[in-house]
Formats: C-alpha cells, structure tokens, sequence
C-alpha cells in the first residue's frame, strides 16, 4: 500500500519570499511518481509538478521545483518567490507501478497543505 | 482550463435519490479517474476506466457505479444517497492507463445531499 504524508497542516510566508512544503511517502514499489497539485479556494485541482522515481534531476517548472530525496523517501515542493496567488492548498500525491510491471493509474493523496502568502 | 469538463457544478439533492454525474475527459486522452474530496476522508480514488474498460477500483461504495462510454466521455452514477456522500466530485483524465502519466482534474461537481 503506498502512503503519503503532509505534516504541515498550514504555512504561511512574506510575498517574495521561498517557502517549502514537505511530503514524505512509503511505498514498496521500485517505481512511482510525484505530483503536487494546487487547490485554490475556487476548487479546481491543478497539475503543478511531476517527479519519476528514477529522474535523476529535481523536476523544477517555473517557480515550482521538487527536492527529491530518495533516501528519505521525501519530495518537498518548494515555491520560489511567492505570489498572492500562491496561497491555496496543496496536495502531494503518488502513483506507482507493480513488480510485474502492470502500472496503477490512481493516485494517492495526502491531507494537504494550506498556504498563506502575506503581503 | 485542463480541458476535462464536469456537469453539472452543483448539485442539491435529498437522501435516497439517485444522481448521475458526467465528465469528458481531455482530446486525446483515454483514461479517466472519479476522486471524491470530503472533509472527513480528504481524496479518495473511487474508480478508473480506460479506453471502455473498467481498469482499477478503490474506495467505491456499491452505492455507485460508473462508466465510460465509446466516446470517452464518463458517468458517474450515485444512489441511495446518504448525508455523508456530499462531498467534491472530481473526474480526471490522462492519456495513457496510468503510472506516470499526469492526470488533469475537471473543475469537480459539488453534491449536497440534504
């Protein structure tokens, strides 16, 4: 069973400043992947960010990039000079593949994240 | 805009009814995911079709049911509805069956079941 953990249940941070929300997750799949998605106070869930168990690099998109530590089994988003329009919750997520090889197409979320840009 | 669209965007119904809910997934894509967001269970994977075929099940309460029809497009199916099913009901799409692909969420159909 995979599992995904967000212990921060809210952050705040000064626009213009890095804020960092932590993921940690188990799973005893050799390969899965990343997400983080946005859910502002609106509803819809938007794609931010991907990570594959085997990229070597940190995904990084805009001001979005993803600090990958396998080890650790972590997968913190971090959000470079923030924006009013930052503060949303934001969701971690996991899918994985099988040893067989046959992938599992659901994702699995954690409890999210609230985040507060202050002016 | 994630191209997945979702009818309707609210929806008020009582206990014991039944509702349908619809999605169309993004040109192109051939899967589609349902997810419920709820207060108490946060996001929960309910079901995924790929192509026409029912490809993985999760949490889905035998209450519901769901399908994908030739043109891609999905309904979700909700009956003997119960207070504690109102919740956010997402549909998302990819084009593959899975792994690592991206899902793209529709804008969710809120249920208030009085």
């Amino acid at each position: 069973a995979q599992k995904i953990t967000q212990t921060q249940p809210g952050m705040f941070v000064q626009e213009k400043e890095a804020v960092t929300l932590d993921c940690t997750y188990d799973t005893s799949d050799q390969s899965y992947g990343l997400f983080w998605y946005k859910q502002p106070s609106s509803g819809e869930m938007i794609f931010l960010i991907y990570q594959g168990s085997y990229d070597e690099q940190n995904a990084t998109e805009g001001r979005y990039s993803l600090n990958f530590q396998k080890a650790r089994k972590s997968a913190n988003l971090v959000i470079s000079a923030s924006q009013l329009g930052d503060s949303a919750m934001y969701f971690c997520a996991m899918c994985t593949f099988n040893a067989g090889g046959t992938s599992y197409g659901k994702l699995t979320f954690g409890q999210g994240t609230i985040l507060t840009v202050h002016p | 805009d994630s191209g997945v669209t979702q009818t309707p965007k609210h929806l008020i119904t009582a206990t014991g009814q039944r509702v349908t809910l619809r999605c169309s997934p993004r040109s192109g894509d051939l899967s589609v995911y349902w997810y419920q967001q709820s207060l108490d269970q946060g996001l929960q994977f309910l079901i995924q079709y790929y192509n026409g075929e029912e490809r993985a099940k999760g949490n889905i309460l035998e209450r519901f049911s769901a399908q994908q029809f030739p043109d891609l497009h999905s309904e979700l199916n909700l009956s003997s509805l119960e207070l504690g099913d109102s919740a956010l009901y997402f549909c998302a799409s990819s084009f593959t069956s899975g792994g690592t692909d991206t899902q793209y969420f529709g804008p969710g159909t809120r249920l208030t079941v009085l």
